[in-house]
């Protein structure tokens, strides 16, 4: 059965940076026939994607954030990470991590992240 | 505002069959595969139609479909447990990204 564990500080200062880790288990990341990814919800809000990566490297960013972020994967450790640059408090969000399967155009999930507050303040 | 467009709030009774929406246009729907997923009391999504197919231990009174740029999900035979938050997910190929829609609150009365 396919798990994904999001990890990370849940409390991040303003304009500092956001670290969360996404470690895989039940599967392989470099399994090729899908794309990992990141999607955050504001409290009281819809769902919003961050950005996916391919196991190959090949990222794919949400035009709004694109200046801000980072998606990485580690294959030896079978975990994805996302870092989010000069936060403010309107990134205040649960953010999960997911895999989207390829066929189809990646662009839906078929299994999430528990997910994990992070809070951005002084 | 989102790129995809759901109704933000359907009631049906227990035992009722309801659709849910999800209306795009050829840059997304019409030429992708659309998600759809459940939360109920701001938990975890929880995937309840990928594409045509239902994932693993979702019941089978969940079924999806499509036509041209507008996607739905249908629940027949509505259950309490239902209640919940629907949202619906896919590939838009001018964005280069993900789209989501805004959001169904679906009431069991």
């Amino acid at each position: 059965q396919l798990q994904l564990q999001e990890s990370g500080p849940g409390l991040v200062k303003p304009s500092e940076t956001l670290s969360l880790t996404c470690t895989v288990s039940g599967d392989s990341i470099s399994n090729p026939y899908y794309y990992w990814g990141w999607i955050r919800q504001p409290p009281g809000k819809g769902l919003e994607w961050i950005g996916s990566i391919y196991y190959s490297g090949n990222t794919y960013y949400n035009p709004s954030l694109k200046s801000r972020v980072t998606i990485s994967v580690d294959s030896s450790k079978n975990q994805f990470s996302l870092k989010l640059s000069s936060v403010t408090a309107a990134d205040t969000a649960v953010y999960y991590c997911a895999r989207l399967p390829g066929f189809g155009g990646a662009g839906s999930t078929d299994y999430w992240g528990q997910g994990t507050l992070v809070t951005v303040s002084s | 505002q989102s790129a995809l467009t759901q109704e933000a709030s359907v009631s049906g009774t227990v035992g009722q069959k309801v659709t849910l929406s999800c209306t795009g246009n050829s840059n997304n729907i019409g030429n992708y595969a659309v998600g759809w997923y459940q939360q109920i009391s701001h938990g975890a999504p929880k995937t309840v139609m990928f594409g045509n197919s239902l994932p693993s231990g979702i019941p089978d009174r969940f079924s999806g479909s499509k036509s041209g740029t507008t996607a739905s999900l249908t629940i027949s035979g509505l259950q309490p447990e239902d209640e919940a938050a629907y949202y619906c997910s896919t590939w838009d190929y001018s964005l280069s990204a993900v789209v989501f829609g805004g959001g169904t609150k679906l009431t069991v009365l």
